[in-house]
């Protein structure tokens, strides 16, 4: 079993909608928790960070971690085309000096 | 990206030969990583460095190398390529252990 659980999709919706991006873990350890966005053939990018549990916004964008069920969210809201891109969670636990990464979830939002 | 350059950017290789890539930075962070991404897999790591000299095998570090001989500089060496190590590779780095990864653009390797 991975340490971090993440549905590839692909996931296409409408542009304007929410969109919902999930991962789970399995190490209790976990207290660092990332969002990143890679676009084709391109690196990923930092998009959200978040520490321990409890939600983050920024912009269009909310974080959410739920450690109790070790569970992770990213929401988008008014999702635009540009947002098309591959989304991977990613966390580490105190001290940890490398990130477990999910296997990333291809998102296509839809003129 | 920012401060973060791969070379090279795109490479093919035959099996059984080594091959070296670079990553090079200019925001004089202390860490500095190797991940390879494959379709299914996503990104592993494959060896990472807290430090000039200092260095650390990651999940998938079999048949690879590094060495950092100067801060800006983290090399990886695939001793004698096979076609398993067919991959895109990404170089990250990070000021700290508890901060976020800026990565490079990535080096799209094929071995034949």
């Amino acid at each position: 079993q991975k340490e971090v659980e993440q549905d590839p999709g692909p996931l296409s919706v409408p542009e304007g909608a929410i969109v919902s991006l999930n991962c789970t873990y399995s190490n209790s350890a976990f207290q660092y928790f990332m969002w990143y966005r890679q676009y084709s053939r391109k690196g990923p990018e930092l998009l959200m960070y978040t520490y321990s549990s409890g939600n983050k916004e920024d912009g269009r964008f909310t974080a959410q971690v739920d450690k109790s069920s070790k569970y992770i969210s990213l929401f988008i809201r008014d999702s635009q085309p540009s947002d098309s891109a591959t989304y991977l969670c990613a966390m580490s636990g105190q001290g940890a000096q490398k990130l477990v990464f999910g296997q990333g979830t291809r998102l296509t939002i839809n003129p | 990206d920012a401060g973060i350059t791969q070379s090279p950017r795109h490479k093919v290789t035959e099996t059984g030969t080594p091959v070296t890539l670079r990553c090079h930075q200019t925001e004089n962070h202390r860490y500095m990583y190797w991940y390879r991404q494959d379709p299914g897999h996503g990104l592993r790591l494959i060896h990472y460095s807290y430090g000039v000299k200092d260095t650390d095998k990651g999940e998938v570090s079999d048949g690879y190398s590094v060495s950092r001989s100067k801060t800006e500089d983290f090399l990886l060496t695939l001793e004698s390529a096979t076609s398993s190590q067919t991959s895109v590779y990404f170089c990250a780095i990070s000021e700290s252990e508890f901060s976020g990864y800026t990565f490079g653009s990535g080096t799209r390797l094929t071995v034949v």
